[in-house]
């Protein structure tokens, strides 16, 4: 029973260096999320995707991309990393499309641009 | 812009005292609003949810208020403990945006 995936729970990045965050979820979701959470406040969206072969942007998508690779998996690429992008990040899914169809949330990756 | 927000960033009770956590909202549109609690390392958790057609809702030792007027929820927390010492986020979803949106928390800490 192990909900939503994420890895990895922690890393440290150079400035322009490229890497992929993998979220996995075992709950057969259709829609998955991703989230940026900075200090001081809530969390905001980077992308999501309502089903697969879809993706669309969010709130804060500039500096990323996304890849919806199957059912199960929903990861985030950052290319060019860059100090504001250090956060922390969540992945969520959701079973159905509304609002009584509740969010179940990874327990985040913590990322550093130095 | 709309967005959902929070009065305060920082409460601190007694245990045993009750909690209220407000939240205003903007976006009249909302048809659904949520609680989560996030403690620290983990992920947001479900609280409990209140459609916009009610004013309440009870679970267990919480309540969510609902005041469309005013636009205004608030999460009532019954005979707080330590293990209640979180961030509480509220969150408000809209049929048109297909998402939710988030406050930015309020941080409660529970004093034994």
């Amino acid at each position: 029973n192990a909900g939503v995936t994420q890895t990895p729970k922690f890393q440290v990045l150079k400035t322009g260096q490229s890497m992929t965050l993998q979220c996995a979820q075992d709950m057969n979701h259709n829609s998955m999320y991703w989230y940026r959470q900075d200090p001081g406040m809530g969390l905001r969206l980077i992308y999501y995707s309502a089903s697969e072969g879809t993706t669309d942007k969010g709130e804060v998508p500039n500096g990323y991309n996304v890849s919806r690779l199957n059912k199960r998996e929903f990861s985030l690429r950052l290319e060019s990393a860059a100090p504001s992008q250090t956060s922390v990040y969540f992945c969520a899914s959701q079973s159905g499309t509304g609002g009584d169809y509740g969010y179940t949330f990874g327990s985040g990756t913590r990322l550093t641009v130095v | 812009g709309e967005s959902v927000g929070l009065h305060l960033p920082t409460l601190s009770v007694q245990e045993g005292d009750n909690s209220i956590i407000n939240c205003a909202y903007s976006n009249s549109a909302s048809d659904y609003f949520i609680w989560y609690k996030q403690e620290s390392g983990k992920g947001p958790q479900f609280i409990i949810d209140i459609r916009s057609n009610m004013d309440k809702r009870q679970g267990q030792r919480v309540t969510v208020l609902l005041n469309k007027t005013v636009k205004h929820l608030s999460l009532q927390i019954a005979a707080t403990q330590p293990g209640d010492s979180a961030v509480y986020f509220c969150a408000e979803w809209v049929a048109s945006g297909s998402r939710l949106t988030f406050g930015e928390g309020t941080q409660l800490t529970v004093n034994p």
